[in-house]
C-alpha cells in the first residue's frame, strides 16, 4: 500500500519554466515532509523539507507548498535549468514513526530542455 | 570524509546464489537503512537499524537478512537470490534520535539476478 502518492511520473519543461510535482499522503501522523533529488548513478540527496506548521518553505529556486487539510504538498522549481534534470522523490515521516523511517513517493523524472 | 560507501557497485548473480552487500558510514550515525529502488515504485524500505546490534523489518523484508555488528557497518544478505530481487539497492544513514534528520545515501549497488 503506497501511503504517499506522487505525480506526474515524468515531466518535461523548457529552460526558464516552472516545474511542479505533487504528492498526497494518507497517514495523518506524518509531520515531516522532505524532498530528495537523485541524479543518474547517484543516491538520493535531501533537497528541501517542510513541517506542517507552515504552508510554504522557499530555498532559492525551490519552494514547497503544503496543504494540511487536503493532505497534499508540492515542489515548485522556478526558472528551471538543465542542471535540475533529475529524479525527484517526495517522502514523509513522523515523530511516532518507528526508526524515523521514510515513506517515499514513486518518483518524478524531470527533464529540463535547453 | 567518504559519507556512505556501498560495496560492490555492480553484481550479477544466478538464481539461488547468495551474497552480502556491505554499507559503511563514517559519520558516526546511529540509524542505518537498506532500500531497494525499482522503476515506478520509488524507494522501499527493506530493513533498518536504530543502533549497533539492533535490526528491524521494513516494508519489503522477505528474502533478505541484515546485521549491524558494528555501528559503522550495515550488511544486507540475500540467502537464495531470485530474479524478483533484481534491483538497485541503496543504503542510508541518519544521525541519532532524529525523526526529522536527513538521511544520507550511498550511490547504490546494481544487482541483477539471472
Amino acid at each position: 500500500q503506497q501511503q504517499v502518492k506522487q505525480s506526474p511520473q515524468s515531466l518535461i519543461v523548457q529552460k526558464g519554466g516552472i516545474s511542479i510535482i505533487n504528492c498526497a499522503y494518507e497517514n495523518t501522523a506524518f509531520d515531516y515532509f522532505p524532498w530528495y533529488q537523485q541524479f543518474p548513478g547517484k543516491g538520493p540527496a535531501l533537497l528541501i523539507a517542510i513541517r506542517p506548521d507552515v504552508s510554504e518553505k522557499k530555498e532559492g529556486r525551490f519552494t514547497i507548498s503544503f496543504n494540511k487539510s487536503a493532505k497534499q504538498f508540492s515542489l515548485h522549481i522556478m526558472d528551471s535549468q538543465p542542471g535540475d534534470s533529475a529524479t525527484y522523490f517526495c517522502a514523509a515521516t513522523g515523530k511516532e514513526t518507528s526508526g524515523s523511517r521514510l515513506t517515499f513517493g514513486e518518483g518524478t523524472q524531470l527533464t529540463v530542455n535547453p | 570524509n567518504a559519507g556512505v560507501t556501498q560495496t560492490p557497485k555492480f553484481r550479477v548473480l544466478k538464481t539461488g546464489q547468495s551474497m552480502t552487500l556491505l554499507c559503511a558510514q563514517d559519520m558516526n550515525h546511529e540509524y542505518m537503512y537498506w532500500y531497494r529502488q525499482d522503476p515506478g515504485m520509488g524507494l522501499r524500505l527493506i530493513h533498518y537499524s536504530v543502533g549497533e546490534g539492533t535490526t528491524a523489518k521494513g516494508e519489503v523484508p522477505d528474502g533478505y537478512n541484515v546485521s549491524r555488528l558494528k555501528k559503522q557497518n550495515f550488511l544486507l544478505g540475500l540467502e537464495s537470490a531470485a530474479p524478483s530481487q533484481t534491483s538497485v539497492y541503496f543504503c542510508a544513514s541518519s544521525y541519532t534520535g532524529g525523526w526529522n534528520q536527513p538521511q544520507h545515501f550511498g550511490d547504490g549497488t546494481r544487482l541483477s539476478i539471472l
